[in-house]
């Protein structure tokens, strides 16, 4: 079945940039996503991508897609200590009645130290 | 403000006991979904609602139940058959008639066990 895999960890210094990367299976995904979640929260949209575009940029965040690697990045410039949190890479499922069905990645926990 | 509400924020579950979550959206969705998440697992899907009426089977649905008789309400319920329901749970939404929308998220109820 379709898997989206993080690495679970990761930290930086404020003011320097964070790369996030997730790979993903399902080559039929037309979306990917990534989900940001703060200490006992729910999970807020950060921004997504269709599959036909590479890049796509937005303020601080610019998301990089390798289609043929199946490799998906999240660049956060100027990492602040509100960015610490939960990062979640998603893929959409592509069959039968599932459409819009969200395949998690586990999250990598991003601590950004002063 | 359109969202998604869950309620209570937190929920204590005694031995034997049922309990049942609330989530409620004022967006005009069609899909509901619930959500199980477990430190270090990311997200599990419990079940899901494409339309009023109808539900399906997430990945998880062993000890839970659900119903969907308004568009705007899909309540959880945990049932004693659940023996390690202690987790924290998360009710999404997408909008309807195109596939692939990004899911919106209720800010979760933390349950646990007395």
């Amino acid at each position: 079945g379709e898997d989206v895999e993080q690495s679970l960890f990761l930290s930086v210094r404020e003011g320097d940039s964070s790369v996030i990367n997730c790979t993903y299976t399902d080559s039929s995904s037309t979306y990917l996503y990534w989900y940001k979640q703060e200490p006992g929260a729910g999970l807020q949209l950060l921004t997504y991508i269709f599959s036909n575009m590479d890049m796509k940029q937005d303020q601080r965040l610019t998301v990089l897609l390798n289609k043929k690697d199946k490799h998906l990045s999240l660049r956060i410039a100027d990492t602040q200590t509100g960015d610490s949190a939960i990062y979640f890479c998603a893929e959409s499922e592509n069959y039968g009645g599932s459409q819009g069905n969200l395949i998690f990645g586990k999250g990598t926990k991003l601590s950004v130290k002063p | 403000d359109g969202g998604i509400t869950q309620s209570p924020k937190y929920l204590f579950r005694k031995e034997g006991q049922n309990v049942t979550l609330s989530c409620e959206q004022n967006l005009n969705h069609d899909a509901m979904y619930w959500y199980r998440q477990d430190p270090g697992q990311g997200l599990r899907l419990i079940y899901y609602s494409q339309i009023v009426n109808d539900f399906q089977k997430g990945d998880i649905a062993e000890g839970y139940s659900v119903s969907r008789e308004k568009k705007e309400s899909f309540p959880l319920t945990v049932t004693s058959a659940q023996k390690n329901p202690t987790a924290f749970y998360l009710c999404a939404s997408t909008a309807p008639g195109r596939a692939n929308q990004p899911q919106h998220f209720g800010d979760g109820t933390r349950l646990s066990i007395l």
